[in-house]
């Protein structure tokens, strides 16, 4: 069955303590992208990349990372935790504009 | 920057009545599309405009581009309760960037 798999489904965590999303598509698909959907903003584009090593900052990239060393993966690294990074975040890959969304990461950082 | 509002914000409706959301770009926009997020869910992929002007139907779903692609418009003709969600616009500007509007939360009251 296609997907885009993200893991973990909720997550809490503390403030400083470095936490990593995982993203996996099984579409072959070479783009891929990390949104958070926040309460009257709907969603904003965190990292984007369009192919293996091929990274690019979206509308909101400060504290976050991303790596693509393999074309079916895309994690999300938070390096030091912050509150204001607390959100619901989906993971996307797409063929085309037709993007494709994982079940979505509800993170806590308190 | 590109930015894509969307409104209304928040829509209740009685069972059976219509409904519409409206996106609008600060920028031309070489395509539209629109998306479903049932509470609790992802965003799935509902429908990709792309010629000015275009009107394309789903059932009792009508969507609309605007003759100069910058705005765009989902019609619901007699909701039904499985219509709730949140619906989203996203458009694809300069760059191949993808834009999502804020959303419209729809309610549907049986």
């Amino acid at each position: 069955e296609a997907q885009v798999t993200q893991n973990p489904r909720y997550l809490i965590t503390v403030t400083g303590k470095k936490l990593t999303v995982t993203c996996s598509q099984n579409m072959n698909h070479e783009y891929m992208s990390w949104y958070r959907q926040d309460p009257g903003l709907g969603l904003r584009q965190i990292y984007y990349s369009m192919n293996v090593e091929v990274t690019d900052k979206g509308d909101v990239p400060e504290g976050y990372k991303v790596s693509r060393k393999e074309k079916r993966n895309f994690p999300l690294i938070l390096e030091s935790p912050s509150p204001n990074q607390t959100s619901l975040y989906f993971c996307a890959s797409s063929f085309g504009e037709k993007l494709f969304f994982g079940s979505g990461t509800q993170l806590s950082v308190l | 920057g590109q930015q894509v509002m969307q409104i209304p914000q928040y829509q209740h409706v009685q069972e059976g009545e219509d409904f519409t959301t409206y996106c609008n770009s600060s920028t031309t926009l070489s395509n539209i599309q629109w998306y479903k997020q049932r509470p609790g869910g992802h965003p799935v992929f509902l429908i990709q405009l792309v010629k000015s002007g275009e009107v394309k139907k789903q059932k009792r779903l009508t969507f609309q581009f605007g003759e100069a692609k910058k705005n765009s418009s989902l019609h619901i003709t007699a909701t039904q309760t499985t219509d709730v969600g949140t619906y989203f616009c996203a458009g694809t500007g300069g760059y191949q960037k993808v834009t999502f509007g804020t959303g419209t939360k729809l309610q549907v009251i049986p």
